[in-house]
């Protein structure tokens, strides 16, 4: 099946600095990807939806400037959290999909912010 | 708008046992369904997708479901439920004629008891 990749599976950072999670699609060229946030015990909220060359759209209450977005090529997609505090603190899944059917998911991204 | 109910939090099954996992939708159009399983600390990896044609579909590690049109459910079978299949288990829906997005339930988790 489609794989999709995340880096990194884990970061621990201070309150104030930025991360940068990497996507990507390993083995198919994915038009268009997608952000979730998952808060322990609950399903996942969509935050953006990105399509290669273009800019994300975002889920409201997603603050854009917050959680950049960049989708540069048909393999790869990043989520910068901006400025990331404790209350940003989350396991971020990052998605992706070839042609018009099945999302393929990463593995995750476990965000701490000290 | 569509939405997605699966209406247990937990389902507890005995090793051995056939397992149900319950999903319920509703779309305006011919909906996408899909099912996904979700590890600890682990993305979501696809289990099996209804899109088109025969209303039971059969997907990976002896999954299967059954798109109901009149009852709107695509609950998830194992005839043999495997301590290994405990995990959560999360149903979405997508209407391709209205949105780019999936929107998933709440989630299930899964007990199998040895």
């Amino acid at each position: 099946g489609a794989v999709v990749s995340q880096h990194p599976s884990r970061v621990i950072c201070k309150s104030g600095t930025s991360v940068k999670i990497e996507c990507r699609s390993l083995d198919f060229q994915a038009t268009t990807m997608f952000w979730y946030r998952q808060f322990p015990k609950q399903s996942l909220m969509l935050m953006a939806t990105s399509n290669e060359g273009s800019k994300a759209t975002y889920e409201q209450g997603v603050e854009k400037d917050k959680f950049l977005i960049n989708h540069a090529s048909l393999t790869l997609s990043t989520l910068t959290v901006t400025s990331a505090h404790p209350e940003d603190s989350s396991f971020y899944i990052c998605s992706a999909r070839n042609g018009r059917e099945t999302q393929y998911f990463g593995p995750g991204t476990r965000l701490l912010v000290l | 708008a569509q939405s997605v109910a699966q209406p247990e939090d937990q389902v507890n099954v005995a090793e051995g046992n056939p397992l149900t996992v319950k999903c319920t939708y509703s779309v305006s159009g011919n909906p996408y369904l899909f099912w996904y399983v979700q590890y600890p600390n682990r993305g979501l990896q696809f289990l099996l997708k209804y899109i088109t044609g025969d209303n039971l579909v059969k997907g990976s590690y002896g999954f299967e479901a059954e798109f109901n049109k009149s009852q709107t459910s695509f609950h998830l079978k194992k005839p043999s439920a495997l301590v290994s299949d405990s995990a959560l288990y999360f149903c979405a829906v997508r209407d391709p004629g209205r949105d780019d997005k999936i929107i998933f339930g709440k989630g299930t988790r899964l007990h199998i008891l040895p």
